[in-house]
């Protein structure tokens, strides 16, 4: 059974970082690309990232381009979310997901940031 | 960019009730088009990919169908556990993209 488990978010303050991380099981990680996606409050989905199977490859919305960067550890399954600058537009839930031919077939369950004075 | 626009927004249906969603893209975009349902307080989940193959377990009232710049997800016989927020999204070019959301009230 895919398991993703998000951690690492809070409330944090603007201007300051944050790194979330995503812990995979159930399935190879090292063979799927993952991606981050986030949900603010009441409002829809909205892409972040995306890193491929062997993290040779990365992808940013421009909302976060050159603040977040996505990174992966195959040997130890886990995904990575840094984020640097926060902005308070960036409150929300976010999700990692395993991406399967472009399709989300798993997503996590979503960890909170607050980014708030 | 792809902009996806869904219709309705919000719809309020009784149980048993036929409802029709629709995702235009701003671009043609073959079939990579997918479905996801997301129940308050929980995660999405995929419905359909590639614009009509629905996922293992999902029931068959949820028939999605188009292909360029049209899709459809119609749900037939609504049943209660249907209320809930659908979104499509797309995967044919960078940047992803998803559709704002249609509501479902039952």
């Amino acid at each position: 059974q895919v398991l993703l488990v998000e951690s690492g978010g809070g409330v944090v303050q603007p201007g300051r970082s944050l790194r979330l991380s995503c812990a995979a099981s159930g399935f190879m990680f090292s063979n799927f690309g993952v991606q981050w996606i986030r949900q603010a409050p009441g409002k829809g989905l909205e892409w972040v990232s995306l890193i491929t199977f062997d993290g040779s490859t990365t992808y940013y919305a421009d909302s976060v381009k050159g603040r977040f960067t996505i990174s992966r550890d195959n040997s130890r399954n886990t995904l990575y979310l840094q984020m640097d600058s926060l902005r308070p537009e960036d409150t929300a839930v976010y999700y990692c997901a395993q991406v399967l031919s472009g399709v989300y077939v798993a997503w996590g369950q979503g960890t909170v940031v607050t980014v708030s004075s | 960019e792809i902009v996806l626009t869904q219709s309705p927004e919000f719809q309020s249906v009784t149980p048993k009730e036929k409802v029709t969603i629709t995702c235009r893209a701003s671009q043609s975009m073959g079939s990579s088009l997918h479905w996801y349902q997301q129940k308050p307080g929980r995660s999405p989940v995929l419905l359909m990919k590639y614009a009509s193959q629905s996922m293992p377990g999902v029931p068959s009232r949820f028939v999605g169908r188009g292909s360029g710049t049209d899709f459809t997800l119609t749900i037939n016989g609504l049943e209660p556990e249907d209320a809930a927020v659908y979104y499509c999204h797309q995967s044919s070019n960078f940047p992803i993209t998803f559709g704002q959301g249609t509501r479902l009230e039952i």
